[in-house]
């Protein structure tokens, strides 16, 4: 069974503070998604890594693939308040069938 | 991306009911997926809605308790049955995008079920 640890499960943190949430697990993924979640909201995709070892950036957040496509990484430079919320890793595993497989989430605060 | 509504978008049900939710797309889908979220915590899979054959359900749920129907590429329903509080959680449905070659997933609003 493909496995996701996330972590840290949650976090609170200042504005303008930086911070990485992890995401691994000891079985290949061919792509990995991030999500952000906001309370009363589905889950919005932010990014999709495929290659390993690739870096996405999305303005203050940075995204990286591992190099053997089994870990990730989401980084935010300098949050902010809007960036709070659920951060969710979900990993399409090998059996080709659409299905993803999550990642505990990871709960921001930033306070101002 | 495709654009996704569920209904309701919340419920207040009593023990032993059962609630069916619908889940509407903008746009033909080949996957359509169940999800059940914890508030704040992660989703589980609930079953895989296929259209025009039975739901391929994920270890711990059965078709009884979650009935699942997909009559064609734009929409499906979940049923909880015999509810218990237990069953209280968000329900959310998702869809793969047919234009992404990577199983990119887009998600409703999403349920919000308690079970009294």
């Amino acid at each position: 069974t493909q496995l996701l640890e996330q972590s840290p499960q949650f976090l609170s943190i200042q504005e303008g503070e930086n911070l990485t949430v992890y995401c691994n697990s000891s079985s290949v993924f061919s792509s990995l998604q991030w999500y952000r979640q906001e309370p009363g909201e589905g889950p919005v995709l932010l990014v999709t890594v495929v290659t390993g070892g690739e870096v996405k950036k999305l303005k203050s957040l940075t995204f990286q693939f591992g190099d053997a496509r089994k870990d990730s990484s989401l980084h935010i430079t300098a949050a902010q308040p809007g960036d709070t919320g659920l951060y969710l890793c979900a990993g399409e595993g090998s059996s080709n069938t659409g299905k993803l497989i999550f990642g505990q989430g990871t709960t921001l605060q930033v306070k101002p | 991306s495709a654009v996704i509504s569920q209904k309701p978008s919340r419920d207040i049900c009593q023990r032993g009911t059962s609630l069916t939710i619908q889940c509407q797309v903008d746009s033909q889908v080949t996957m359509m997926f169940w999800y059940r979220q914890q508030p704040g915590q992660s989703l589980t899979l609930i079953a895989t809605a296929n259209q025009g054959s039975e739901a391929t359900y994920e270890s711990g749920f059965v078709i009884d308790k979650f009935p699942i129907s997909r009559p064609n590429l734009t929409f499906s329903t979940l049923t909880v049955s015999n509810l218990s509080p237990e069953d209280s959680s968000i329900y959310l449905c998702s869809v793969e995008d047919a234009g992404v070659t990577l199983s990119t997933q887009y998600f409703g609003p999403g349920t919000r079920l308690t079970v009294l």
